[in-house]
């Protein structure tokens, strides 16, 4: 079935951009999504369709999508943004969700 | 804006079953499925399977596909998860969430979680 692959971890000080990418067969062709999990907490989505913001989430958090990687970018990092960040898209060919493995946002 | 509520926490016996309730606070439209994700400590997200409460068509991870069973009545605006054979492993946290059917498929609402321990 289809994999997506992320980094287990992404350390960045306060105020600079944190970048997140998740690897996956011709990704470039999918509409993958992003959320945000704080410990103890639901997963909250924060990208959608590549590069959507639902309304409420910052317009420091953006979405971009090319060849073989997805890459969510946190501008001004906030010690508040840190959390577990999963991609996930919807694999047509096996009718199932897929999510990456996640990456751990570190605010240093 | 719809929320999920989910049922309480549990605490099982290897080999026995659990179900796990999630209701809607509004109306879940046929462009909607509801999906099932759950976390075990300390891991990733998993995703479980999902139903469409308007066509009563399931589909699950081929992992738990025979296990685990979801249904959903529409009246109530209830889905249900049950999961069989209960192992340690599937010790975690159970979350329903609110997915699109449509392009761009993604889980836009998430219950709270439910937490289920297994014990040996």
């Amino acid at each position: 079935s289809y994999v997506l692959t992320q980094p287990p971890s992404v350390s960045v000080a306060p105020g600079e951009t944190a970048t997140m990418t998740c690897g996956g067969k011709n990704i470039g062709s999918e509409s993958v999504h992003w959320y945000q999990q704080k410990p103890g907490q639901a997963p909250v989505v924060v990208v959608f369709d590549n590069d959507d913001r639902p309304s409420g989430i910052p317009e420091r958090f953006s979405g971009s999508i090319s060849g073989s990687t997805a890459t969510l970018t946190v501008s001004r990092v906030e010690a508040g943004d840190e959390g577990d960040y999963y991609c996930q898209l919807w694999d047509s060919r096996s009718d199932q969700v897929i999510f990456g493995g996640g990456t751990k946002l570190t605010v240093l | 804006q719809v929320q999920l509520v989910q049922s309480g926490p549990e605490v099982k016996t290897a080999g026995s079953s659990v179900r796990i309730s999630c209701t809607a606070s509004g109306a879940i439209y046929s462009t909607y499925a509801l999906t099932w994700v759950r976390q075990a400590p300390g891991q990733g997200l998993e995703w479980i399977g999902r139903v469409r409460p308007v066509l009563k068509i399931t589909n699950y991870a081929q992992k738990f596909q025979d296990r685990v069973t979801m249904t959903a009545d529409r009246s109530t605006r209830t889905a249900y998860m049950e999961l069989n054979s209960l192992r340690s492993d599937d010790t975690a946290v159970y979350y329903c969430a609110r997915l699109l059917t449509v392009v761009p498929y993604y889980m836009d609402v998430w219950g709270k979680g439910t937490t289920v321990t297994v014990s040996s």
